[in-house]
């Protein structure tokens, strides 16, 4: 749904294991999803993206899978590197027919510690 | 890729002046630029959505005459925070998405951090 976060959650990780981030998304409409990576300070980066006709889509070290049938969004960091500690939002474009805006979850904050 | 670019970086001022924070797509050309803010340890919140040449679009909630938003050009948008209080002390941040074809991609600006004291 809305972003309602008073705190955000925290994965911790060990340099080179790889990562899960989960988020699940409110409208069924959504037909493009992202996932960006926020440093402390600095706006959002865009990582990868992908849309409702596609479960699965791949980039360099990172994955996201997209589940719609239970609105639910992950993305997969391989081999996480100590310069991936980072907040990580999903964001979800809950109008179809064309881009309009983007709604964003509540984050989750990577710790990678070596 | 795109750049956006957002001045000041920070700005703190006291409490009732008004803060101008502008926002640049410094190598496209944006039709529709987002404002957002960004309280600590949480999300972005969608304020509003900028479209060139015609008024703001602003989402539920956020006052349209305390956050004025100007967007004269396709490179410019600036969000003016009226009579600036201690509780709009926030991280602002704006958008750019690019003019056909290219429309679906929406680039960061580096933020605004904005203190009232």
């Amino acid at each position: 749904g809305e972003n309602v976060g008073l705190h955000l959650p925290t994965l911790s990780v060990q340099e080179g294991d790889n990562s899960i981030i989960n988020c699940a998304y409110s409208n069924s409409a959504s037909d493009y999803f992202i996932w960006y990576k926020q440093e402390s300070g600095k706006g959002p980066q865009f990582i990868i993206d992908i849309r409702s006709n596609m479960d699965k889509r791949q980039g360099q070290r990172v994955t996201v899978l997209l589940n719609k049938t239970v609105k639910h969004l992950s993305l997969q960091i391989a081999a996480t590197q100590p310069g991936d500690s980072a907040v990580y939002f999903c964001a979800e474009n809950p109008f179809s027919g064309g881009y309009n805006k983007l709604i964003f979850g509540a984050g989750t904050r990577l710790a990678v510690h070596p | 890729g795109a750049v956006v670019s957002q001045h000041p970086s920070w700005v703190i001022c006291k409490s009732g002046t008004s803060v101008k924070i502008e926002c640049r797509s410094l190598d496209f050309q944006a039709t529709t630029m987002f404002w957002y803010r960004q309280f600590p340890k949480q999300s972005l919140m969608l304020m509003a959505t900028s479209n060139e040449g015609s008024k703001a679009t602003y989402e539920q909630g956020v006052e349209k005459d305390k956050f004025l938003i100007n967007h004269a050009s396709l490179t410019l948008s600036t969000l003016t925070v009226t009579s600036a209080h201690p509780e709009d002390s926030s991280f602002y941040i704006c958008s750019a998405r690019q003019t056909a074809p290219h429309q679906n991609e929406q680039f960061f600006g580096p933020g605004t951090r904005l203190t009232v004291l």
